[in-house]
């Protein structure tokens, strides 16, 4: 498509449940990332792919959080027993990989982001 | 640890004035540095980047920035400011020697346009 897409754009879930969101990358773009943005803070990272694998997994803040991209492109993150502190935008982006070291075409495109409210 | 500190919170201008918007980072090797802008109901867009060479550095919309390392700075500029120029602006450093690496971004400083 022309830009990261994220879906569903919002998400309201109850306390305790299991929600998935799903960011479809620009198509070619190796390198997708995910953030999560509370009121009033800048994004904070969580995780990023290159390709399939997870090249850091850093920023998840438990093990309730996964990600997973299997085929390279598509990902999804997944929150489990889900808190009321979970309720962020969580924003995607990908970009081109080109190597090591930056270059010219190395921007990272975001998506609108989901946000997430949990009750 | 890589971090990004935007002191001002909120700042108000006239339409019309000159703008700066202040970042310092803390990076132990060669920063890579951008600032993005962030309308309401809108995704984040990147302004510009820095990643070598020539320490001042123009990006879209007019705006401009300075990498200054001896003061772990890169301030954003813009000659006079248009009312769409209302948004949050991020500073942000990229942490990692790929071009894929994670981006650690700033607080944010809210940009206000008094007409």
């Amino acid at each position: 498509g022309a830009g990261v897409s994220q879906t569903p754009s919002n998400k309201v879930t109850e306390k305790g449940k299991y929600v998935e969101l799903r960011c479809d990358p620009i198509s070619g773009h190796t390198a997708l990332y995910w953030y999560r943005q509370s009121l009033g803070q800048g994004p904070e990272f969580l995780i990023y792919f290159q390709g399939t694998g997870a090249a850091d997994d850093s920023g998840l803040p438990n093990d309730r959080f996964f990600a997973v991209r299997p085929e390279g492109s598509v990902s999804t993150l997944k929150i489990q027993r889900t808190e009321r502190g979970d309720s962020a935008v969580y924003l995607c982006a990908s970009s081109m990989y080109t190597g090591t070291g930056y270059s010219g075409n190395t921007e990272a495109f975001f998506g609108q982001g989901t946000r997430l409210t949990v009750v | 640890a890589q971090s990004v500190t935007q002191p001002d919170i909120h700042i108000t201008v006239s339409e019309g004035a000159s703008l700066e918007l202040r970042c310092n980072y803390s990076y132990g090797a060669t920063p890579y540095l951008f600032w993005y802008v962030q309308s309401p109901g809108q995704g984040l867009q990147l302004l510009l980047k820095y990643f070598s060479g020539d320490t001042l550095v123009q990006g879209i919309k007019g705006f401009e920035a300075e990498f200054k390392r001896s003061q772990s700075s890169f301030n954003l500029r813009k000659p006079s400011v248009h009312w769409s120029d209302a948004a949050e602006y991020f500073c942000a450093v990229g942490s990692g020697y790929s071009s894929a690496s994670k981006i650690i971004f700033g607080s944010g400083t809210r940009l206000s346009i008094r007409p």
